[in-house]
């Protein structure tokens, strides 16, 4: 089966542009994490579902970030006015435990802010 | 809020030679995660610990969770090329919603 998919894999932009990141985890997975990793960081939480609500968002830096998942499945994480700060590689996770074991990485979405 | 630290930020080995990186949370831990991120890939599950002082082994690595829950290790017997890469620990907090913490990682570095 597929693993986790995130598109695009690279998206640059101008600062003050809005932006959306789209992850499709690994099917029938119910938890499903979003984090952000900068160069020589370790992955920063910024939200976590759990079907289709957020069970906790307290990761996200701002209210120029949001994230959705309507269906329980693929989750887009909003970034509205974006700022050179947010240059990033943007990682989704799914994890089919009720997200409490493994977490299955996707590729990652590098956003550049110029 | 929970914090993991880990230690050191670079290690550079030669090849044959043994490797570990250590991991502190400021708070106890319901169980860590060890992941590997190869350079321009994404982080890959390698191990769960759950238990207090558990010991795990995969050929040539072993993983200790601390008595306490709060530390934990990775070791990493003759080195070889294939193991260069950042070695990320992951701690959770059950109850509620469990969110694991990753540390900043230990990335690796062998010369052959």
């Amino acid at each position: 089966g597929a693993g986790v998919s995130q598109t695009p894999s690279n998206k640059v932009t101008e600062k003050g542009k809005y932006v959306e990141l789209r992850c499709d985890p690994i099917s029938g997975h119910t938890a499903l994490y979003w984090y952000r990793q900068s160069l020589g960081q370790g992955p920063e939480f910024l939200i976590y579902f759990q079907g289709t609500g957020a069970a906790d968002d307290s990761g996200l830096p701002n209210d120029r970030f949001f994230a959705v998942r309507p269906e329980g499945s693929v989750s887009t994480l909003k970034i509205q006015r974006t700022e050179r700060g947010d240059s990033a590689v943007y990682l989704c996770a799914s994890s089919g435990q009720g997200g409490t074991g493994e977490l299955f990485f996707g590729e990652g979405s590098r956003l550049t802010v110029l | 809020g929970q914090q993991v630290m880990q230690i050191p930020q670079y290690q550079h080995v030669q090849e044959g030679e043994d490797f570990t990186t250590y991991c502190n949370s400021s708070t106890t831990l319901s169980n860590i995660q060890w992941y590997k991120q190869r350079p321009g890939g994404h982080p890959v599950f390698l191990i769960q610990l759950v238990k207090s002082g558990e010991v795990k082994k995969q050929k040539r690595l072993t993983f200790q969770f601390g008595e306490a829950k709060k530390n934990s290790s990775l070791h990493i017997t003759a080195t070889q090329t294939t193991d260069v890469g950042t070695y990320f620990c992951a701690g959770g907090v059950r109850g509620g919603s469990y969110i694991p913490t990753f540390g900043r990682g230990t990335s690796l570095i062998v010369h052959p």
